[in-house]
């Protein structure tokens, strides 16, 4: 079947701390991934996506890197910012129009 | 442009009392999607539409109905509301529905049934 598991939260780091949220997905055929920001009190919006193996999505200084291998599409940033407080949620696109979601990941960057 | 915008933003319903969640965007979207979001669960699709008067069955369809008249507008019915229906429910709109497409979603409506 079609699932995202991501990495389970909440997620407390400070100000400048390298953020890995991991992500790994189960679909038939060859997904596009996403990685979507949800900050408080609003709807999700896109970070960043993936539409092949080997692509790298890139946006506000996060990368995830689409490995076919691991079924794998993990979130990273050098160095966080109080800014980037948000829900973090991994998604893929298989076929049927359907976007599944992983259950979110809560990031507080502290100061 | 307003992107996806919907109404209302909150309402509190009593159990078996219906409602319909309207939701709306100006770009000209071939799709639209409602989800539900819960604690723990991430988001849920209910129901989607990939044009004007067609829509599908999502994950989780039971104990909604939805309508797409106009390309614009995609609305989301609760006949008898019930309190496992307390929940954030997100529309969203793409362009199509290949991965080359992002969605944009509103901001949500907050529905709490007693």
């Amino acid at each position: 079947g079609n699932s995202v598991t991501q990495m389970e939260g909440p997620v407390t780091l400070s100000e400048e701390a390298f953020l890995t949220i991991n992500c790994t997905y189960t679909a038939t055929g060859y997904p596009s991934l996403f990685w979507y920001v949800q900050y408080p009190g609003e709807g999700l919006q896109l970070l960043l996506k993936a539409t092949k193996a080997d692509d790298k999505g890139s946006n506000k200084g996060f990368e995830a890197t689409y490995r076919k291998e691991t079924t794998s599409f993990h979130l990273e940033k050098g160095s966080v910012q109080v800014s980037d407080s948000a829900v973090y949620f991994c998604a893929h696109l298989a076929s049927g129009n359907q976007f599944y979601f992983g259950t979110g990941t809560s990031l507080t960057v502290i100061p | 442009n307003a992107g996806v915008t919907q109404t209302p933003k909150f309402r509190v319903l009593k159990t078996g009392q219906s409602m319909t969640l309207l939701c709306a965007q100006d770009m000209n979207h071939e799709y639209m999607y409602w989800y539900r979001q819960d604690p723990g669960m991430g988001l849920r699709l209910i129901h989607y539409s990939v044009g004007e008067g067609t829509t599908a069955k999502g994950e989780v369809p039971d104990g909604y109905n939805v309508s797409r008249l106009k390309k614009q507008n995609f609305l989301l019915g609760l006949e008898s509301a019930a309190p496992s229906q307390t929940s954030v429910y997100f529309c969203a709109s793409s362009v199509t529905g290949t991965g080359y497409s992002e969605q944009f979603f509103g901001p949500g409506t907050r529905l709490t049934v007693l």
